[in-house]
């Protein structure tokens, strides 16, 4: 099974800070990756997939890049409703997902 | 506009059966996959597997593989996940979300099932 470590797991920024979050596959996944935004009580968002396509609606902020084992998530300006947890999700081989990235408020 | 509308939150005992919905509306539901997701209490996502409701192609996870069996009705537009003897550990939020085959991310999500599991 491929396995997606998120680093890191926990980060503390401000408003307006540029935020990336790095998602590795313990082996190459090609362009297979989507990230998606988990705010308390609510179900996940889709924001990215084929690594660094936005899905329609998310605002131009959130960019994605990578591929092979290692893909980042970059928010270029934090914005209040940003503050949320981040999962990678690999899509090579079945749906697995990175065990998350909590951002909150500095 | 899709959907994706699931069945109410329930809480069972130990060791009781149980069967939770999510019913697609929106689009063709026998045309996307519908996967399932568990969310422990504060802990993140894990896909515990996948059917395609067109011809019920039906994937596992190998963590739920014999745990859970997922399922379809397409005649009502309607996926299932079930288990025959609950433990206290599958209390958890449940998830169901559309995906659009291999290699494709859940572009749509249920509101999600919260089952507790307690004696």
């Amino acid at each position: 099974d491929i396995q997606l470590t998120q680093s890191p797991s926990f980060l503390s920024a401000s408003v307006g800070d540029r935020v990336t979050i790095t998602c590795r596959a313990s082996q190459g996944i090609s362009s297979y990756l989507a990230w998606y935004q988990q705010k308390p009580g609510k179900a996940p968002k889709l924001l990215i997939y084929a690594a660094s396509t936005l899905q329609s609606g998310v605002p131009s902020r959130f960019s994605g890049s990578g591929s092979g084992t290692e893909f980042t998530l970059t928010i270029s300006s934090l914005q209040p409703e940003d503050f949320a947890t981040y999962y990678c999700q690999q899509l090579n081989s079945s749906w697995t997902f990175g065990q998350g990235t909590k951002v909150e408020i500095k | 506009e899709v959907q994706l509308v699931q069945s109410g939150a329930e809480v069972k005992k130990p060791g009781e059966s149980l069967k939770i919905s999510c019913k697609g509306s929106g689009y063709s539901f026998t045309s996307y996959w519908i996967g399932w997701v568990r969310q422990m209490p504060g802990k993140g996502l894990e896909w515990m597997g996948i059917i395609y409701p067109g011809d019920s192609d039906t994937r596992y996870s190998p963590s739920f593989q014999g745990q859970v069996t997922i399922s379809a009705d397409k005649s009502i537009s309607t996926a299932y996940l079930q288990w025959s003897s609950l433990k206290a550990s599958d209390t958890a939020m449940y998830y169901c979300a559309r995906g659009d085959g291999w290699h494709f991310p859940f572009d749509y999500w249920g509101q999600g099932t919260l089952v507790t599991v307690s004696s």
